[in-house]
């Protein structure tokens, strides 16, 4: 079935650092895939999305590139803020019994500091 | 535009009682979700909704879960009789329609601890 492996958390850098967060997934067919963030205290917001191979996703400044041959789907920052901290999950949606079924990586927890 | 809405936002109950959260989507949104999220694991999708039939719950235990969406609108979840192993958040979400095009809204969730 279909699977997402995300990096382990916590990831703690510097303000203005680089961030990376690996995320590779195994599926049938062309999935989409996503990037959610989750804020302190608050529900699971859709950060970026690409819904086919190459495709780019950004937004606030976060980067994700859909490559097929290695599936993967990393996040990436150039300078990350203290506001920034939260929990990042990785997810695919492929069509499973006709249906739209979200599947998502474990998490990442990024601590950004001052 | 309000956001899905759910209560209640916490619940803490003994084990082998019942439970019930409710789930209001965003108006218009024909596709609700339920989502069940342990503590350091991404959400998993227990059921999903078009209108008020099941598309898929495949993942629902169903011998002790049950969700509803009579008149299409609003949800409830209610697991009867809770087990340790259920604590968990139960996060609804919804979307205007089934589609890998179609962003799925979550709401706060529900945090339940079962003693």
């Amino acid at each position: 079935g279909d699977s997402v492996t995300q990096m382990e958390g916590p990831v703690t850098l510097s303000e203005e650092a680089f961030l990376t967060i690996n995320c590779t997934y195994t599926a049938t067919g062309y999935p989409s895939l996503f990037w959610y963030v989750q804020y302190p205290g608050e529900g699971l917001q859709l950060l970026l999305k690409a819904t086919k191979a190459d495709d780019k996703g950004s937004n606030k400044g976060f980067e994700a590139t859909y490559r097929k041959e290695t599936t993967s789907f990393h996040l990436e920052k150039g300078s990350v803020q203290v506001s920034d901290s939260a929990v990042y999950f990785c997810a695919l949606m492929g069509l499973t019994g006709g249906g739209n079924k979200l599947t998502f990586g474990t998490g990442t927890q990024l601590k950004v500091e001052l | 535009e309000a956001g899905v809405a759910q209560s209640p936002r916490y619940k803490i109950i003994e084990k082998r009682q019942s439970v019930a959260f409710w789930c209001n989507p965003i108006s218009g949104h024909a596709t609700l979700y339920w989502y069940q999220q342990i503590l350091g694991q991404g959400p998993k999708l227990l059921i999903q909704f078009q209108n008020n039939g099941v598309v898929d719950d495949s993942q629902l235990p169903k011998d002790r879960f049950s969700a509803e969406r009579l008149k299409g609108v609003d949800s409830t979840l209610k697991i009867q009789p809770a087990k340790l192993e259920d604590s968990a958040v139960y996060l609804c979400a919804s979307s205007r329609r089934g589609g890998l095009y179609n962003e799925q809204f979550f709401g706060p969730g529900t945090r339940l601890t079962v003693l």
